[in-house]
């Protein structure tokens, strides 16, 4: 089945810097989605980007996607400590279902 | 989480016992999901629904059942729990096909088989 893989599995960076997280997939998608996981906490929805878009922004979050690649990023600019989390993206499949990946745990150094 | 529940949010059961997840949501969405977040293997989907009474299996549904008799409930049954079924389990719920919409997700069961 088609899954999205997220890489780095973890990254570590001083409070200020951008963080870019990537996701690789295997098959033709309708669009990806991005969540955010705090510690002991569900998934929250962040964004979703369509196939024949290449990028989205929203707020300090830029998306963007490369179906040629079959691969899709996360940056996070000016990070804040409570950005530290586990990112996961999530590509559509069929019957109504979406795979995740197994995230990126992204901490944010004081 | 606005507007979906789990409950209960945690439970330490015994080997062989069934037990009964519930997820409750206020939102009137059409579809709801069942996944299992474990270490080293992401949120993986256990059943889903596409409305009351339509339900269907997910990647990794053996061991599981699921009803849904009424839009706001989907509840997960563990016929006889084991010990690999300890794990956080998450309800999420979605206004449409995944094509489209986000999911809204639960804050989690955490559920510990001994």
């Amino acid at each position: 089945s088609q899954q999205g893989e997220e890489d780095p599995q973890a990254l570590s960076i001083q409070e200020g810097e951008n963080a870019t997280m990537n996701c690789s997939y295997k098959t033709s998608i309708n669009n990806l989605q991005w969540y955010r996981q705090n510690s002991g906490r569900g998934l929250v929805h962040l964004i979703l980007i369509r196939s024949n878009e290449r990028e989205k922004h929203s707020g300090r979050l830029r998306v963007t996607l490369d179906t040629s690649k079959k691969s899709s990023s996360l940056l996070i600019t000016a990070s804040r400590a409570a950005d530290t989390a586990s990112y996961f993206c999530a590509t559509d499949g069929r019957d109504d279902k979406i795979i995740f990946g197994k995230g990126t745990r992204l901490h944010i150094l004081p | 989480d606005a507007g979906i529940t789990q409950s209960p949010r945690h439970k330490v059961t015994e080997t062989g016992t069934p037990v009964t997840l519930r997820c409750h949501q206020t939102e009137n969405h059409r579809y709801m999901y069942w996944y299992r977040q474990d270490p080293g293997h992401g949120l993986r989907l256990i059943h889903y629904s596409y409305g009351v009474k339509d339900t269907d299996k997910g990647e990794v549904s053996d061991g599981y059942s699921v009803s849904r008799s009424k839009t706001e409930d989907f509840l997960l049954t563990l016929e006889s729990a084991t010990s690999s079924q300890t794990s956080v389990y998450f309800c999420a719920i979605s206004g449409g096909g995944s094509a489209n919409y986000g999911y809204t997700f639960g804050s989690g069961t955490r559920l510990t088989v001994v």
